[in-house]
């Protein structure tokens, strides 16, 4: 099992829906952060958390909000998504300080917006 | 800004072969790492191998090497004695170091397939 965990594995949303995706990770790391892949296209960083702060935000729509309640935890909290945000949304998370340690990811969420 | 570009798309390789796979990445720093993952079917990302700029010796991790060529910003993957598991992308990443968190940049990825 990996370090970092993310559920739910897989959500269908409808564009009106609000819903969460949560990460969790045991490996006591300080930043955490999460990535969009989307088919074709490189992975995309939308949020950077380090020491439970929020360091970056990549011109990630509102629709997006993101949470870090502890060092430990990383929400994305969702509202009225677009077809288009259908993507592998990824968590990660690092120690800072270890950077030729890379990130340490967690399997992603699938979502589908209908 | 920094950039990593993987080439290939898509590759193909029969098990016990040995296959490359190609990355080039452009900055204008000089000290950073570079990485190789690998996300199988599963989706979890696995760190495969990384290398220090500052390391002229390439890094190997069993049956995985890489080759460096600083230079040239170039940093292929190695993969010998193909196994079936090792199908999969692989993605090619760049990290400045002691920069900000959040600096790491990926390439698109190759998808690899091992064929029996």
């Amino acid at each position: 099992e990996t370090g970092v965990t993310q559920t739910p594995r897989h959500l269908v949303m409808g564009m009106t829906n609000k819903k969460s995706l949560k990460c969790e990770q045991h490996l006591g790391h300080n930043a955490m952060y999460w990535y969009k892949q989307s088919a074709k296209k490189p992975l995309e960083l939308m949020f950077v958390y380090s020491l439970e702060e929020r360091v970056e935000n990549n011109s990630v729509p509102s629709r997006f909000s993101p949470e870090c309640p502890n060092s430990s935890h990383l929400f994305l909290h969702l509202h009225t998504l677009q077809p288009e945000d259908s993507a592998l949304y990824l968590c990660a998370s690092s120690q800072e300080g270890q950077g030729k340690s890379g990130y340490t990811f967690g399997s992603g969420t699938r979502l589908t917006v209908v | 800004a920094q950039t990593v570009t993987q080439s290939q798309p898509e590759m193909s390789v029969q098990e016990a072969e040995t296959v490359t796979l190609s990355c080039t990445y452009d900055t204008s720093e000089n000290n950073y790492y570079l990485f190789w993952y690998k996300q199988p079917p599963s989706r979890q990302m696995i760190l495969v191998i990384r290398q220090e700029a500052y390391k002229q010796q390439n890094a190997t991790e069993n049956r995985f090497s890489v080759n460096f060529q600083k230079a040239a910003k170039s940093f292929s993957l190695k993969i010998s004695d193909s196994q079936l598991g090792d199908t999969a992308m692989y993605f090619c990443a760049f990290m400045k170091r002691g920069g900000s968190q959040g600096n790491l940049i990926f390439g698109k990825g190759t998808k690899l397939s091992v064929k029996p």
